[in-house]
Formats: structure tokens, sequence, C-alpha cells
């Protein structure tokens, strides 16, 4: 069965490095997401991705973000500037049509910032 | 915001019993879905049930949707200890392309 993988599972990064999370979504998957949950904590929206721009974003979503699709497969999501709130697990998602249908998540990164 | 909130934030049954989940919103939606997250593990989808349909079920889930109260449930039958696990409503809004927003979650414990 298709699914969507993320690597690395767990980052620990220094404050203020700057970390890449990566994201392979299933591959005829059209839109792409990246979420985001503090430990016990809801999950929340970061961004969606569509047709090489971002259709969506929150306020989370600061400066300090970025997110890009390389290639044809990866899907990433860039912290220039990582603080201590930011540590996080990360889920990179992907649906079919992005309304009306079910996203497939990934087992997510843990980030770390120490 | 249009984000779903369950209730209650804990749930503990014994197995066997049904566990129901209630799912609040604040927007006009066109689909609501369900998903499930084991520990520190990654979301699983669970079903999906459109503004336009009332009740869906699959295998022990049953989930109903009442678009006049901006509410649903996830009920889930004769329950097991595997079913252990954290439960997400998640509303998806009326435009394309528009974000799945998650609501707080309802842990639910089943013991054996």
């Amino acid at each position: 069965e298709p699914e969507v993988t993320q690597t690395p599972s767990h980052q620990v990064t220094q404050m203020g490095q700057e970390v890449i999370l990566r994201c392979v979504p299933i591959s005829n998957h059209l839109y792409f997401y990246w979420y985001r949950q503090i430990l016990g904590q809801k999950v929340e929206f970061l961004v969606s991705f569509y047709n090489n721009e971002i259709s969506e974003k929150s306020e989370i979503f600061d400066d300090q973000f970025s997110v890009e699709r390389p290639d044809g497969s990866n899907f990433t999501l860039k912290i220039r500037s990582t603080k201590l709130e930011d540590s996080a697990m990360y889920f990179c998602a992907s649906s079919f049509s992005g309304w009306g249908t079910e996203a497939f998540f990934g087992q997510g990164t843990r980030l770390t910032v120490v | 915001s249009q984000q779903g909130e369950e209730d209650p934030q804990a749930l503990s049954i014994q197995e066997g019993e049904n566990a129901t989940m209630n799912c609040s919103y604040k927007t006009s939606i066109n689909n609501l879905q369900w998903y499930r997250q084991n520990s520190g593990r990654g979301l699983v989808h669970l079903i999906l049930i459109r503004s336009n349909e009332r009740e869906k079920h699959s295998g022990r889930l049953r989930v109903t949707l009442d678009t006049s109260k901006k509410s649903s449930s996830l009920l889930i039958t004769a329950s097991r200890a595997a079913d252990t696990a954290s439960y997400f409503c998640a509303s998806g809004g009326e435009q394309a392309g528009t974000a799945l927003i998650f609501g707080k979650g309802t842990t639910l414990s089943v013991s054996s």
C-alpha cells in the first residue's frame, strides 16, 4: 500500500541552526501539507502546497519556514533558525485532490531543539 | 477558524464496551474526517463523512454528522484494547485546496 515517508524520524538540533525535514508523498497525489504537533497538544496546520506553490498557510508559518518540492518526489520543510519552541513532531501529508478526500500522513519527524 | 473540538478529552472504558467521542466545529465544511493516532506515531485516516451525509459506517466505526449543530460523533462498538489511542476529528473547508483543521483529540483507553 502506498505511504508517505518522512526522514529523519528524529532530529536534534541546536537553537539557531537550520533544519530540513524531508517527505516523499504518495506518487500520484497533488496536494501536500505540513502539520506539527507539540507534545501532548493538538495537530496544527502549517502549510499546504499545490502546483508548485503555497496554496494556504497558517499564522505559525512565518518567515523562518519555507517549503520546496525540489524534484518530482520530495517535499521539504526548512526551518531557517530554529527556536526552542519549534520542538515538536512534524507531519507531512498528501492527498489526491485536496478537497473532500482523505489525507495520508507520514509517521512524522520528531524535532528537538536544544 | 473552523477548528474541530472533541469531547471528552479522555475516556476510559472496558473491553467490549462502546466508546463515543464528539466533535464540534465552527464554520461550514465540505467534509469531516476522523483520524487515529497511537502514542508517538503518525495519524491514520479512519473515515470521512461529507456534509450531505448524516451517517456512515466502517466496520466497528459509526460516524454521524449534524451540520445544523456543527457536530459529529464517532462511535466505536465492542472496543478492544488495541483501540487505545487518541482520536481526532478534522474539518475540511468548503473551498478546494483548504487544509484539514484538527481538534484537540480524545484519548481513549480500553482496558482488558
